[in-house]
């Protein structure tokens, strides 16, 4: 079965740009239909979505974070990855990617383990 | 934007027991509904999607209801395993998450 695994630096200092990344097993990254997201949740506080793109490559990002926040496909590598720039002490939380379906389902049912992320110099 | 109220925020129950838990959303969303269990250090795992469609694998004990801007998730008989926190999600448009009810042993 499809599985999803979060990688990156566990610490990112202040102002500069986090790099995460989060690589496909179990089925190749293109086949089907399907929004790949990012979500994040802060220790000790609930999930917030960050943002998602498409099979085909279409993006879309959380409102309060659109201008930090690039998300893109490498099918080669069958991965995806998020980039954010500027980062604050506030980007502090465990990273989780997670599949949504965009055609035959729109519910998010394939989720990685997380990656902690922690922001400070 | 699309705004999820969970209720209640903390929730003490005894094994055995009946619970629900609520969710609110701030304008229709049809039944772009899912619900999610997470234990601590550990990742979401999703219960119930389309508000009342039980994910395979998941126990019958868990079920959910609604359509528009009201929903709950009932668990029919508590089991030990099934104290955790839980959240619902509207998907009608783009994602957004309610702000967690956290199931404990009373």
């Amino acid at each position: 079965q499809v599985q999803l695994q979060e990688s990156g630096p566990g610490l990112v200092k202040p102002s500069q740009t986090l790099s995460l990344t989060c690589t496909v097993s179990g089925d190749s990254i293109s086949s089907g239909s399907y929004y790949w997201n990012w979500i994040r949740q802060p220790a000790g506080r609930g999930l917030e979505w960050v943002g998602r793109t498409h099979t085909r490559g279409s993006t879309n990002y959380h409102p309060s974070l659109k201008s930090r926040v690039t998300i893109s496909l490498d099918t080669s590598k069958n991965q995806f990855s998020l980039k954010m720039s500027s980062v604050t002490a506030a980007d502090t939380a465990v990273y989780y990617c997670a599949r949504g379906g965009a055609e035959d389902y729109y519910h998010m049912d394939v989720w990685g383990k997380g990656t902690t992320v922690t922001v400070s110099s | 934007d699309i705004q999820m109220a969970q209720s209640p925020s903390t929730l003490s129950a005894s094994v055995g027991d009946r619970v629900t838990i609520t969710c609110r959303a701030s304008q229709s969303i049809s039944t772009w509904l899912a619900w999610f269990q997470q234990e601590p250090g550990k990742a979401p795992k999703l219960l119930i999607y389309k508000a009342s469609n039980l994910q395979s694998g998941v126990p019958s004990r868990f079920s959910g209801s609604g359509s528009g801007t009201e929903f709950t998730l009932t668990i029919s008989s508590l089991q030990p395993d099934d104290f955790a926190t839980y959240y619902c999600q509207q998907y009608e448009t783009l994602y957004t998450f309610g702000q967690g009810t956290k199931l404990e042993i009373k």
